[in-house]
């Protein structure tokens, strides 16, 4: 199994692009979920996913957009990229809602001149 | 508002010396607290999950223990190799779909 991936790793973007986040999981899992890490402060919920066509909001969830077509992808949208994107975004995904354990890929780095 | 809130920022610990990291949070229902363990340009790794209070997970040479208001992470004689960040989050009653981080502790063991 390879988890879950992320696509790029890294990626430098000017304000006003539009670029996809891709992310998928061979794990079968109905849960998927997007999140930013920032300096000082904790993992935040940007986008989730309870199953192939239906997604929700998190906390964070301005400037991004998301759909789940399959079980296995869920790719996280920018629309008009914005210097307060550049972020670290991690998917992550589980069995279920009420699945303890979170398996999350390695992330991919978002700069945005 | 939920909050978790990790004791200290950072720590700095000779190869072998144990100590604890703190987790301490506020929620109006706890359904489960996690503990991540996550090294340098790499996503959150999976240690444990603690549902109620008193109740204790081990693994190597990690401990975490959980109260009604902190979880602790005990790290016993500690091997450079355990140098990361450890992240602890929670999970509220019928907040299945949010799981709200603390901004973690960045571990360094020194041999």
């Amino acid at each position: 199994n390879a988890g879950v991936t992320q696509t790029p790793k890294f990626q430098v973007l000017k304000t006003g692009q539009s670029m996809t986040l891709q992310c998928a999981q061979d794990m079968n899992h109905e849960y998927m979920s997007w999140y930013r890490q920032d300096p000082g402060m904790g993992l935040r919920l940007i986008h989730y996913s309870v199953g192939a066509g239906i997604t929700d909001q998190g906390e964070v969830p301005n400037g991004y957009n998301v759909s789940r077509s399959t079980t296995e992808d869920f790719p996280l949208r920018l629309l008009s990229a914005a210097p307060s994107q550049t972020s670290v975004y991690f998917c992550a995904s589980r069995i279920g809602l009420a699945g303890n354990e979170q398996f999350f890929g390695p992330g991919t780095r978002l700069t945005v001149l | 508002e939920d909050q978790v809130t990790q004791s200290p920022e950072a720590l700095r610990l000779q190869e072998g010396e144990s100590s604890s990291l703190n987790c301490s949070y506020t929620v109006s229902g706890l359904r489960g607290l996690f503990w991540y363990r996550q090294d340098p340009g790499k996503g959150p790794e999976f240690l444990f999950t603690l549902y109620s209070a008193g109740e204790e997970k081990e693994k190597e040479r990690l401990k975490a223990t959980l109260t009604k208001k902190e979880s602790f992470l005990h790290i016993t004689a500690p091997k450079p190799e355990d140098s990361a960040t450890y992240l602890c989050a929670v999970q509220v009653v019928g907040g299945y779909q949010k799981v709200t981080f603390g901004t973690g502790t960045k571990l360094q063991v020194i041999p």
